[in-house]
């Protein structure tokens, strides 16, 4: 089945760090751009950032640039986002998406920041 | 940055009606528009790509057109299951854009 699945979310305290990882299969993952958008709760779409399909690249929203970075392993078919420095209004659910038409989403890892 | 403005922001529609939506890009993208249709606690579903292509499985109820700045989503005879919220995203260049969304609700 072609499928992207998300994990590493989690509840955290403003300026703590998170890894999220998106593991993806039914595919050749080597082959596509990647992408992460996330939605605060209640709230619309916001790309997050993006990746091409060497690991060459990367692309960040101005929201998030020095705070998060985006990488990949095409040997396990997996895609991250390190989250640095998170902020309350980082609270979302984070999906990862195939190419940046966004063919093939996750189901979302929830990220929420509170102190 | 390119801006997605969607109109209206909500809706309501009786089953049957006939329904557009409108997106506007602050400039032009060509084709490079996407509409996705989401419905409360579950993942964005895409159901429209190159601003009229439907994906598989959609109903041929949904189509899109449009290009450079103007795009519309049309939703003929509409559907219970057709009550969600629709955006739109323009993947012509970075940043990566959603419109802001618009709600359709039942009347």
């Amino acid at each position: 089945e072609v499928q992207l699945v998300e994990s590493g979310g989690g509840l955290v305290r403003p300026g703590e760090s998170l890894r999220l990882s998106c593991a993806a299969s039914g595919f050749t993952f080597s082959s596509y751009n990647m992408n992460w958008v996330r939605q605060a709760p209640g709230k619309g779409l916001e790309w997050v950032s993006f990746i091409s399909k060497n690991g060459d690249n990367p692309n960040y929203a101005d929201s998030v640039q020095g705070r998060f970075t985006i990488s990949r392993d095409n040997a396990q078919n997996v895609l991250y986002l390190h989250v640095n420095n998170l902020r309350v209004e980082d609270t979302a659910v984070y999906y990862c998406g195939r190419t940046t038409a966004f063919d093939l989403l996750g189901q979302g890892t929830l990220v929420t920041v509170s102190s | 940055d390119i801006q997605m403005t969607q109109s209206p922001s909500a809706m309501s529609a009786s089953v049957g009606d006939r329904v557009t939506i409108t997106c506007r890009a602050s400039q032009g993208i060509n084709t490079h528009l996407v509409w996705f249709q989401q419905k409360p606690g579950k993942v964005p579903r895409r159901l429209i790509y190159g601003s009229f292509r439907l994906e598989s499985g959609v109903s041929s109820r949904f189509s899109g057109s449009g290009s450079g700045t103007e795009f519309t989503l049309t939703i003929n005879s509409l559907q219970p299951e057709d009550f969600a919220t629709y955006y739109c995203q323009q993947h012509n260049s970075f940043p990566l854009t959603f419109g802001g969304g618009t709600k359709v609700e039942i009347k």
